[in-house]
């Protein structure tokens, strides 16, 4: 079974600052996806970003940005620039690559970050 | 980005009721989630869907069930809840190769 770890349970920083989150997951599998999540107050989940894991190349969505280490199997989230509006759950989760079936995806326990004024 | 409805957005109900809460989406997304959240906690898989008449139980037992009678349409319904059943539940949908996109929720509230 796949498990994905978040060891940082809070994080805080102030804004405009660089704030990296760390996501560890294990799995046998070798093609799948991996994806951050964002949980505002108002609890809706937002996909902030995705990472196929036959890509090499991080994935990039304007200030935020992946560190995919395929071999150590780590998944970080740098935000650049940080805003108030960043401040939120932020959930790492793990999907296998089927050509059929439900396709669920595994979740970490989140890391709560607050960007302070 | 998909469009995902929940329905109600929040509900404070008493013990013993009957409760369906509503999911729809209009992608055409083929499959399509369930799962339940406490405030600050991870999220917790209680049901999903392959498509149309295909409905299966999630990592979470739960005691509530669903169907799916329309590709855009995945109600849960509660027989009779119980103060242990207030939670957040969310809704998401899928397509082919797509991730998952979530609706914005429902609070339940069980008095």
């Amino acid at each position: 079974a796949q498990t994905v770890t978040q060891s940082q349970p809070e994080m805080s920083v102030q804004e405009a600052e660089t704030v990296t989150l760390s996501c560890t997951y294990d799995t046998s599998e070798n093609n799948y996806y991996l994806f951050w999540y964002k949980q505002p107050p108002s609890r809706q989940m937002i996909l902030v970003i995705r990472q196929e894991a036959y890509k090499q190349q991080n994935a990039t969505e304007n200030r935020f940005s992946v560190n995919f280490q395929k071999a150590a199997k780590s998944f970080s989230l740098k935000i650049s620039d940080s805003q108030l509006g960043d401040t939120a759950m932020y959930f790492c989760a793990f999907m296998k690559l089927y050509i059929q079936g439900a396709q669920k995806l595994v979740f970490g326990q989140g890391t709560r970050l607050t960007i302070n004024p | 980005e998909a469009d995902i409805y929940q329905t109600p957005r929040y509900l404070v109900i008493g013990t013993g009721k009957k409760i369906t809460l509503e999911c729809s989406q209009t992608m055409g997304h083929d499959k399509m989630y369930w799962y339940q959240q406490d405030p600050g906690m991870e999220l917790h898989l209680i049901h999903y869907s392959y498509g149309v008449n295909s409905t299966e139980k999630g990592d979470l037992s739960s005691e509530s069930t669903v169907s799916r009678i329309r590709t855009e349409h995945f109600p849960l319904t509660l027989e009779s809840a119980r103060p242990s059943h207030t939670s957040q539940y969310l809704c998401a949908s899928r397509g082919t190769s797509s991730p998952q996109y979530f609706g914005p929720g429902t609070r339940l509230t069980v008095l």
